[in-house]
C-alpha cells in the first residue's frame, strides 16, 4: 500500500524479553517519527529522524531504547528487558519535512500495540 | 509545564450544535501549528493547519493568538462523523529538531443525534 505500515500490529511480551517494531515509512519520505501513545494520553515523541541520522534522540525514555534506520527508508525500534509501564501503542510517522521545510503533514501508521505483562 | 496543554473534554453536544477547543502553547517561538484528527483506536490524520490570520474549511474554522499563545478549532453543524479526539500539535524548535511536533492529549468529542 502507499501509506506508513508498521508490524506487528499487535504484540504481547512477557516482562524481560527484548521487542523489536518495523516502520517502514511512504516511499520518498526523508523525515520518519516514532511516538507512543498510552491509553487516555497524548503522543509522547520518543526519535526523529532524517534519511539515516538521528538529529533528536531526546525523547526516548530509558537506554533500554534504541532506534536505527537504513537505506533512508525502514526504521526498527528496540525496547530491551521490557517492563510493564512500555505498554503503549508505538506510531511510526513520516514526512516530506526536510530541512528548512515544515509542512506539518504526519502520515501515521495505524501503530504497534505492545503489551508487557 | 507541558509544551501543549488540551481540555481533555469530553464534549457531549447534539447534531448541529457548535463546539469549540483550545489549545495553548508554552513556546513563543513555535511557528507551525496543526490540528489532528483521532477515531477511536486509529491513527492521527491531519484535520488542517492553523494559518496567522485564521483559517476555514467548511463547517471548521482554526485561529491563532500569539499573544495569548493559543490555537482553537470550531466545528459548526456537528455531525455524528465529527465524534473523534482532535489533537492539537505545535513544532517546537525548528532550528534543530526540524520536522518535530508537540502534541497535546487531546480533547474527545462526542457527538449524539
Amino acid at each position: 500500500g502507499a501509506g506508513v505500515s508498521q508490524s506487528p500490529s499487535n504484540k504481547v511480551t512477557e516482562k524481560g524479553k527484548d521487542v523489536e517494531l518495523r516502520c517502514d515509512p511512504i516511499s520518498g519520505h526523508t523525515a520518519l517519527y516514532w511516538y507512543r501513545q498510552s491509553l487516555g494520553q497524548g503522543l509522547e515523541f520518543l526519535i526523529y529522524f532524517q534519511g539515516n541520522s538521528a538529529p533528536d534522540k531526546s525523547g526516548l525514555p530509558s537506554d533500554r531504547f534504541s532506534a536505527e534506520r537504513t537505506g533512508g527508508s525502514v526504521s526498527t525500534l528496540t525496547i530491551q528487558r521490557t517492563q510493564q509501564e512500555d505498554s503503549a501503542v508505538y506510531l511510526c510517522a513520516s514526512s516530506l519535512a526536510g530541512r528548512g521545510e515544515n509542512t506539518g503533514e504526519l502520515f501515521f501508521g495505524e501503530g504497534s500495540r505492545l503489551t508487557v505483562l | 509545564r507541558k509544551e501543549v496543554e488540551q481540555d481533555p473534554g469530553p464534549f457531549n453536544v447534539p447534531e448541529g450544535a457548535t463546539v469549540a477547543f483550545n489549545c495553548t502553547y508554552s513556546n513563543s517561538a513555535s511557528q507551525s501549528f496543526f490540528w489532528y484528527r483521532q477515531d477511536c483506536r486509529k491513527e492521527p490524520k491531519l484535520l488542517m493547519s492553523v494559518y496567522s490570520s485564521g483559517n476555514e474549511d467548511g463547517r471548521f474554522t482554526a485561529q491563532l493568538n500569539r499573544a495569548s499563545q493559543y490555537i482553537s478549532l470550531l466545528i459548526r453543524d456537528s455531525k455524528l462523523s465529527d465524534s473523534a479526539t482532535y489533537l492539537c500539535a505545535v513544532d517546537y524548535d525548528r532550528g534543530s529538531t526540524l520536522g518535530r511536533l508537540y502534541f497535546g492529549r487531546g480533547t474527545q468529542l462526542t457527538v449524539w443525534p
